[in-house]
């Protein structure tokens, strides 16, 4: 089945900086990569998602890219603000008709002002 | 549109007792999902469902039924609960296995 790999598990970075989180998988089959957040007591709630036929999507400050070759893909967020503050989800789908998402094992990204 | 909603939000069970979780959607979507979320960890699907009548196995199944009687809603069973199933369980549904939407969580701790 699909393994995702995400990394790094914590990370910190001044207001305003830029923060990256990366995930790989397993599965060339993979044709489908959302981002989730999910704050503190809350549920995931999907940022953005790119699909495998696109090597790059954008969305104001945050935006995903998609290496399909090195099976990676990565979340940057820019000019981060303390409501960046959560834990981040990588996810990978499978088309295989059960249309299952893996989930990556969480990032808890922490701004400092 | 209410999205997903969860009962209970939290509940305390004993050791070998047994105990449903509900989840309802109303925005018709044929996909239901089931997840655990240990504390400081991903999420683990437990059963899904590709429409009413069809459920299947995820990764950690384990000490869990369900069933999907109608497109709403999709109940999660835990028959002799045990203390390895204290978590939260987030149920989830999409449209053709795009965006999951996530209920609000119910906080499980099995004494």
């Amino acid at each position: 089945g699909e393994n995702v790999e995400q990394h790094p598990s914590t990370l910190s970075v001044q207001e305003g900086d830029s923060a990256v989180i990366k995930c790989t998988y397993s599965d060339s089959a993979s044709n489908y990569f959302p981002w989730y957040k999910q704050e503190l007591g809350k549920r995931p709630q999907l940022i953005i998602d790119i699909r495998s036929n696109v090597g790059e999507k954008k969305d104001q400050r945050i935006a995903v890219t998609l290496n399909k070759t090195a099976k990676h893909f990565s979340l940057h967020i820019t000019e981060t603000q303390p409501e960046d503050s959560a834990v981040y989800f990588c996810a990978a789908r499978v088309v295989d008709g059960n249309e299952k998402l893996t989930f990556g094992t969480g990032t808890r990204l922490t701004i400092i002002p | 549109n209410a999205g997903v909603t969860q009962t209970p939000k939290f509940r305390i069970l004993k050791i070998g007792q047994s105990m449903t979780l509900q989840c309802t959607q109303d925005m018709n979507h044929n996909y239901m999902y089931w997840y655990r979320q240990d504390p400081g960890m991903g999420l683990k699907l437990i059963y899904y469902s590709v429409g009413a009548g069809i459920t299947d196995k995820g990764e950690v199944p384990n000490g869990y039924n369900v069933s999907r009687s109608t497109t709403e809603d999709f109940p999660l069973r835990l028959e002799l609960a045990a203390p390895s199933q204290t978590s939260v369980y987030f149920c989830a549904s999409s449209y053709l296995g795009n965006e999951q939407f996530f209920g609000p969580g119910t906080r499980l701790t099995v004494l």
